[in-house]
């Protein structure tokens, strides 16, 4: 499946954070959520082949990476309290295009952020 | 207005009844759609999805869809304890990245 590391941290107000994901095996689409307590996931952004394919309302110091092995990073710079929340990752088969719509999302299983 | 809306809940059905999810979305364009639940600190997992109108089974889960009135719904019958969770509704259209969540649906099943 899809591993995210790590699964809980605790940060200060303007410091930095890197989150860590594996994609699940022979999946090469992976995109970004933020839930905040009690909302629904919120879209960051989505990385295929390495590149940057869609983003959500988030500002640029969100920013993210994907590697050959299909691997990503989300790194957020100037931490503010409103980042506390979960952060998930989800890995998908197809690349974006037609019917990309359709494609289902596997969730890792997070990583808590506090931002103090 | 909320691209997708769902009843916050908390929603309570006695073990063995029929739970029914509502959701509502404003994009017209939005083509497919899927119900994940959540159970309390951990991730969405994926229950079912639709793309059709009309109605789609699997097992105790029934979804269904209506474009035309921008809505669709997931029936749970025989709820069991292990149901107890959150429900959360998301919408995507036919060529786009992202997936947009409703707030979910709390549902509690009681023994």
């Amino acid at each position: 499946g899809v591993t995210q590391s790590p699964t809980h941290l605790i940060k200060t107000r303007g410091q930095q954070v890197t989150l860590r994901c594996s994609s699940q095996s022979g999946h090469n689409t992976v995109s970004w959520y933020q839930q905040a307590l009690g909302q629904g996931p919120q879209f960051i952004f989505q990385y295929y082949r390495e590149e940057e394919n869609g983003r959500g309302n988030f500002p640029p110091r969100f920013s993210g990476l994907q590697f050959p092995n299909d691997s990503s990073e989300l790194n957020v710079n100037a931490l503010e309290l409103d980042d506390s929340a979960l952060y998930l990752c989800a890995s998908s088969l197809a690349p974006p295009g037609p019917g990309s719509g359709a494609n289902v999302l596997t969730f890792g299983a997070g990583s808590r952020l506090t931002v103090l | 207005q909320k691209e997708v809306e769902q009843n916050s809940g908390p929603l309570s059905v006695p073990e063995g009844a029929i739970a029914s999810l509502n959701c509502t979305y404003s994009d017209r364009v939005s083509q497919s759609f899927f119900w994940y639940r959540q159970y309390s600190g951990k991730s969405p997992e994926l229950i079912m999805s639709i793309y059709s109108n009309g109605d789609k089974e699997d097992g105790r889960f029934t979804a269904q869809l209506n474009k035309a009135s921008q809505y669709v719904s997931l029936l749970i019958r025989d709820s069991q304890p292990s149901d107890s969770a959150t429900y959360l509704c998301a919408v995507r259209r036919y060529n786009n990245n992202d997936m947009r969540f409703g707030a979910g649906t709390r549902l509690t099943v009681k023994p």
